[in-house]
Formats: structure tokens, C-alpha cells, sequence
């Protein structure tokens, strides 16, 4: 089955720095990825998804990029964070080009000051 | 683009009694997926409904797929502390791209 990573796990930035936030799937090949934000006590909001290597769709504009160099690793970026940025950020994975369950890894809370 | 809304927002419910979230999609659905986030957890898995009208049956937890597939309903029967947390329902947006596009949630409180 898949194994989802996340790092860093938790994080405090101040306003206008960089940001990176990665994560590694196991366990499957060709997966679909995604990166979820979650603002504290909201639902899900979907921010990009992959189904291969350097394809990346981008749902809702803002200055935050992704990248996945790899068939398994997605990345999420930032040059410079927004106060508006804080949030739990989820890394998920499906199984390649289906219509199935996701798979959240534990996420990453950031919080920019 | 599709929109996919959850009701109530939150829930308050002593333990014993029974809880239904309902959700309902601006778009037919080809499937539609419930998901459980514990406090300070991540969005787990529960069940996927595909057939119109369809109804799955998880322990104390059934899930129904309206015959028109654009709502669904989870009910859970003599909530337990175990099942506080919040509950998302999901569709894939018409295109079938595999994406997922979630409601916003229904926060459950089971008081003991």
C-alpha cells in the first residue's frame, strides 16, 4: 500500500521569506499528486495537482508554485510567504490516472508572522 | 465550477444519539467519496459510492448516493466518543481529470 511523506512536519516563517514543503509517495508508480490547503477549522481547498512528471495544473492563483521532478516527489513552493499562507498544507496521492480514494500524508502547518 | 456544499457546518450530539451530514453537488458526479479528519489528523479514506441510489453500510455508518447523483448522505447511528472529528464528502469535477474536489466539512461533537 502507499506511504505518504511530509516535511517539515511543522514550521514558523517570517512574512516575505522562501518556502518548500516536499513530499515523497511509496508504494505505487505513476500516481496522481496533489497539495491540499486547509485553513484552521475549513474544509479542503485544492491548490495543484500532477499526473506525471513536470505537469502541473494550478487551481486557484496565488503566489505559491509546485513542482514534481520525479515520478514520486511533489513539491510545494513559495519566494516570498503572505500572512494569508498560514495553514495546514496535505500532500495527497491516487493511484495512477483512476478515480480513486486519496491518500493524505500527515500534512504540514505552516505559520507565517 | 463545480461546487460541492456540506450542511450543517457543525454538530453538537450527546453520545448515543444519531448523526447525519448531507452533501450536495452543483454537478452530476461520477463518484462521490467520504472522507474522516480527526482533530489535529489528516483526511482518511471511508468509502466511495459509485451507483446511482447506491447504500453502503460501514459497522454503525451508512452512506447513500442519490438517484440523481449529485448528493449523498452519511449517517451514523449511537455516536461514540470515537467518532468526533470532521467528515468530508468529495466529487470529481465533470472531465473525469481525477481530481477531487471536497465540501467543506461537517465538524462533529459527541459530548459523553
Amino acid at each position: 500500500s502507499q506511504t505518504i511523506h511530509q516535511w517539515p512536519a511543522t514550521l514558523v516563517q517570517p512574512v516575505g521569506s522562501p518556502l518548500s514543503l516536499e513530499c515523497t509517495v511509496e508504494g505505487t508508480s505513476n500516481p496522481n499528486l496533489y497539495w491540499y490547503r486547509q485553513a484552521a477549522g475549513r474544509g479542503l481547498q485544492l491548490l495543484f495537482y500532477s499526473v506525471g512528471i513536470g505537469q502541473i495544473s494550478s487551481e486557484v492563483p496565488q503566489n505559491l508554485s509546485a513542482s514534481r521532478p520525479q515520478d514520486r516527489q511533489f513539491i510545494l513552493s513559495s519566494k516570498k510567504l503572505l500572512l494569508s499562507d498560514s495553514g495546514f498544507y496535505l500532500c495527497a496521492c491516487q493511484k495512477g490516472q483512476g478515480t480513486g480514494e486519496l491518500f493524505f500524508g500527515e500534512g504540514s502547518r505552516l505559520t507565517v508572522l | 465550477g463545480q461546487q460541492v456544499m456540506q450542511i450543517p457546518q457543525y454538530q453538537h450530539v450527546q453520545e448515543g444519539e444519531d448523526f447525519t451530514t448531507y452533501c450536495n453537488s452543483s454537478t452530476t458526479l461520477s463518484n462521490i467519496q467520504w472522507y474522516k479528519q480527526r482533530p489535529g489528523g489528516h483526511p482518511v479514506f471511508l468509502i466511495q459510492l459509485v451507483k446511482s441510489g447506491e447504500v453502503k453500510k460501514q459497522k454503525r455508518l451508512t452512506f447513500q448516493f442519490g438517484e440523481a447523483k449529485k448528493n449523498s448522505s452519511l449517517h451514523i447511528t449511537a455516536t461514540q466518543t470515537t467518532d468526533v472529528g470532521t467528515y468530508f464528502c468529495a466529487g470529481p469535477p465533470p472531465g473525469n481529470t481525477g481530481k477531487l474536489i471536497f465540501g467543506q466539512g461537517t465538524t462533529l461533537q459527541v459530548k459523553p
